[in-house]
């Protein structure tokens, strides 16, 4: 099932530099999107979300883009930092199964120095 | 910050065998879910639960699998006889409603359950 698909396994990016971080999906269902960071071992964090009423949503560092003709959205970190080394996955969900959240297979988001 | 908290953190048990991972949702939260991940895959939805009953529930949720909320805290999530492919991180999840604009699913830290 690919209804939600992140395509870039890895990113490294420079601190200080902009990380993006792509996803795509495939169900026109789908009206809501989050954005979840996980360290190893460790549950999911909640980091940012948009309606699909919206097509920006913006908090602190990090601001998600929202296109919906063409399926798909973005992660913007800006600026990078160490401590944004983790996996992050992209979510979504629609609003007639809100918590049935389909995820992405992640990107692995490597921060250097 | 309020967390979902999930106990245990890491279960041994051998096929065949009852397990029960229990979890904590936020004090304040209505709606609670069970997500799991096997090792390199996607996290995937089981089940979601509100006033004391399964809401949806996806095609891993089968006959084997079950969930309750026994008191006022506790959301448990019960596998009556485990099999080696059921070994996966268990994340339990909640949130405060199931209004779309403005809410988010928290998760636990989850529950490694390796079925040997």
């Amino acid at each position: 099932d690919q209804q939600v698909k992140q395509n870039s396994p890895s990113l490294s990016v420079q601190e200080g530099r902009i990380s993006i971080l792509n996803c795509d999906y495939t169900n026109s269902m789908f009206d809501y999107f989050l954005w979840y960071k996980k360290y190893p071992a460790e549950g999911p964090t909640f980091l940012i979300s948009i309606s699909s009423i919206k097509d920006k949503n913006e908090d602190g560092r990090f601001t998600v883009f929202l296109n919906k003709s063409a399926k798909h959205l973005s992660l913007h970190i800006v600026p990078s930092q160490p401590g944004d080394s983790a996996v992050y996955f992209c979510a979504a969900s629609a609003a007639d199964s809100w918590g049935k959240l389909q995820f992405g297979a992640g990107t692995q988001v490597v921060v250097t120095p | 910050e309020p967390e979902v908290t999930q106990t245990p953190s890491h279960q041994v048990t051998q096929m065949g065998q009852e397990v029960i991972l229990r979890c904590v949702p936020i004090s304040n939260h209505l709606y609670f879910y069970w997500y799991r991940q096997i090792l390199g895959q996607k996290v995937e939805f089981l089940v979601s639960f509100y006033n004391n009953e399964i809401s949806e529930k996806s095609e891993i949720f089968d006959d084997q699998f079950s969930v309750e909320r026994p008191d006022g805290s506790n959301f448990t999530l019960k596998i009556r006889s485990t099999k080696l492919e059921d070994s996966a991180m268990y994340f339990c999840a909640s949130s405060e409603s199931d209004k779309v604009s403005g809410n988010t699913i928290y998760f636990g830290e989850g529950s490694w359950l390796t079925v040997v």
